[in-house]
C-alpha cells in the first residue's frame, strides 16, 4: 500500500505569490491534517479535515486555507506569501479525527519564499 | 509553560551506549502519547505509541509517569543509525491535532 504522498516535494516562490500543496492520504484513512515545521521546531498544526469537513484549525492567519476532496485527498493553499512562510509543510493521515490516533506523515513539501 | 517540553540536546553518545530522553507535558488529562523519529530534512516517522504505563519495542522503551507528567524514551545499545531528532507528542484528550515538542537531537558516534 502506498503511504502518504505529497506534491510537490520542493517549491520556490516569490513574496506575494500564492501556493497550492497537495496530499493523498493512506488508503482507508479519512482524516488529513496539515502541519508547518520550521527549522529547530516541532511541527505546528494548521488544519485538520475529516470526511471533507474542517474539524480543527491552528493559530494561522486567514491567508492559509485548505479543503478535502471526496477521495479524501487534500490541498493546502497559502496566499500572499511572506518570507516567514518558508518551511517544511507536512501532511498527516489518520483513521479518525482524534488527535489521540496514530498519524502517518508524507515526505513533506519544502517551501522557500524569496 | 509549553504544552510539551523536551530537552533539545544535542545528545552525543558512543555506539553501544544507553541514552534516555525526557518529555514533560502540561495537560494532566492526556491519555495517549507518541514518540516520532525525524531524520534531517525528512518527515517524522512514528516510533512508538504509549497508551498505558509504557511500551517496549526491541531496544526502545517508553515509560509514562502520570504523577510527574513526563514520558521518557530509553534507547539501549545505540546504533549509528539511531542518530536523528526524537519528537515527543502529547495531545490533549479532546484535541484534533498532535502537539509536538521541539525535539531532542541525538548523535551516535562511532
Amino acid at each position: 500500500d502506498a503511504g502518504v504522498t505529497q506534491s510537490p516535494t520542493h517549491l520556490i516562490k516569490t513574496r506575494g505569490q500564492h501556493v497550492t500543496l497537495r496530499c493523498s492520504p493512506i488508503s482507508g484513512h479519512k482524516s488529513v491534517s496539515w502541519y508547518q515545521q520550521v527549522l529547530g521546531q516541532g511541527p505546528q498544526f494548521i488544519f485538520q479535515y475529516y470526511e471533507k469537513e474542517e474539524r480543527g484549525r491552528g493559530n494561522f492567519p486567514d491567508r492559509f486555507s485548505a479543503r478535502q476532496f471526496p477521495n479524501y485527498s487534500s490541498e493546502l493553499n497559502v496566499n500572499a506569501l511572506l518570507l516567514g512562510d518558508s518551511a517544511l509543510y507536512l501532511c498527516a493521515s489518520s483513521l479518525t479525527s482524534s488527535g489521540n490516533t496514530e498519524a502517518f506523515f508524507g515526505q513533506g513539501t519544502r517551501l522557500t519564499v524569496v | 509553560r509549553k504544552e510539551v517540553e523536551q530537552d533539545p540536546g544535542p545528545f552525543n553518545v558512543p555506539e553501544g551506549a544507553t541514552v534516555a530522553f525526557n518529555c514533560t507535558y502540561s495537560n494532566s488529562a492526556s491519555q495517549s502519547f507518541f514518540w516520532y523519529r525525524q531524520d534531517c530534512r525528512k518527515e517524522p516517522k512514528l516510533l512508538m505509541s504509549v497508551y498505558s504505563s509504557g511500551n517496549e519495542d526491541g531496544r526502545f522503551t517508553a515509560q509514562l509517569n502520570r504523577a510527574s507528567q513526563y514520558i521518557s524514551l530509553l534507547i539501549r545499545d545505540s546504533k549509528l543509525s539511531d542518530s536523528a531528532t526524537y519528537l515527543c507528542v502529547a495531545p490533549a484528550p479532546s484535541a484534533r491535532q498532535l502537539t509536538f515538542g521541539s525535539g531532542t537531537q541525538l548523535t551516535v558516534l562511532p
